[in-house]
């Protein structure tokens, strides 16, 4: 079957750095995406990661390891609108636009 | 805002009835996918629709059954109603059937079944 795992939730101060990790064990890899959901809104897009290394976006930077079946979302001087749930999600080739998400990462951010 | 659209917003059946969501893709956007995203939980791929057919399908009773429209509107039919259908329907939307093109999520449909 098909495991994706990341912390349940994570509480930081504003203007610190969050590193949400994510390990997967999936039957294949097409690329892994990393999306930000606000309590009841829909998971807006934050990164894809297809090759091992870092990829910067502003405060947020995501990182991929194939070999190990890992990748962590950075989140760099935090604010209070960050304050939401971080999903981790898995391109699997057997279906074509499938991905299997984790259970998200709640991350709270405090004054 | 992502361009996509789902109605209605909150939906309150009973078990047993029959529910129809509605999705409203990004215009060009050749393929939707359907999730089910249980309270404090990951969206679980329901189905995938590409040029109106059916491209794939998670572990999803035949009950819950899609069509997808020429101008890029679907919908997500569910029959039988159980207690457990209780969550947020989210459709995506992308360019393609290709696994590496980002889906863009719409605002969800809440569905309560009583």
């Amino acid at each position: 079957g098909q495991n994706i795992d990341q912390p349940t939730e994570m509480t930081a101060t504003e203007g610190a750095i969050v590193q949400i990790n994510c390990t997967y064990q999936t039957s294949g890899f097409n690329g892994l995406f990393w999306y930000q959901q606000h309590a009841g809104e829909a998971p807006t897009f934050l990164s894809y990661n297809v090759l091992d290394g870092l990829e910067e976006k502003g405060r947020f930077s995501s990182f991929l390891s194939r070999s190990k079946g890992y990748s962590y979302l950075l989140l760099k001087e935090l604010q209070m609108k960050d304050s939401a749930s971080y999903l981790c999600a898995v391109n699997v080739p057997d279906s074509w636009g499938k991905l299997q998400f984790g259970a998200g990462t709640q991350v709270v951010v405090t004054p | 805002e992502t361009g996509v659209t789902q109605s209605p917003t909150h939906l309150i059946k009973t078990r047993g009835q029959q529910v129809t969501l509605r999705c409203s893709s990004q215009s060009g956007h050749n393929t939707v996918s359907w999730y089910q995203q249980a309270l404090g939980q990951g969206p679980q791929f329901i189905f995938q629709y590409y040029r109106e057919e059916e491209n794939g399908r998670g572990n999803f009773p035949p009950r819950f059954s899609g069509l997808q429209f020429p101008n890029y509107s679907s919908e997500l039919n569910v029959n039988a109603l159980e207690l457990d259908d209780s969550a947020l329907y989210l459709c995506a939307s992308s360019l393609t059937s290709g696994g590496t093109d980002t889906q863009y999520f719409g605002p969800g449909t809440r569905l309560t079944v009583l």
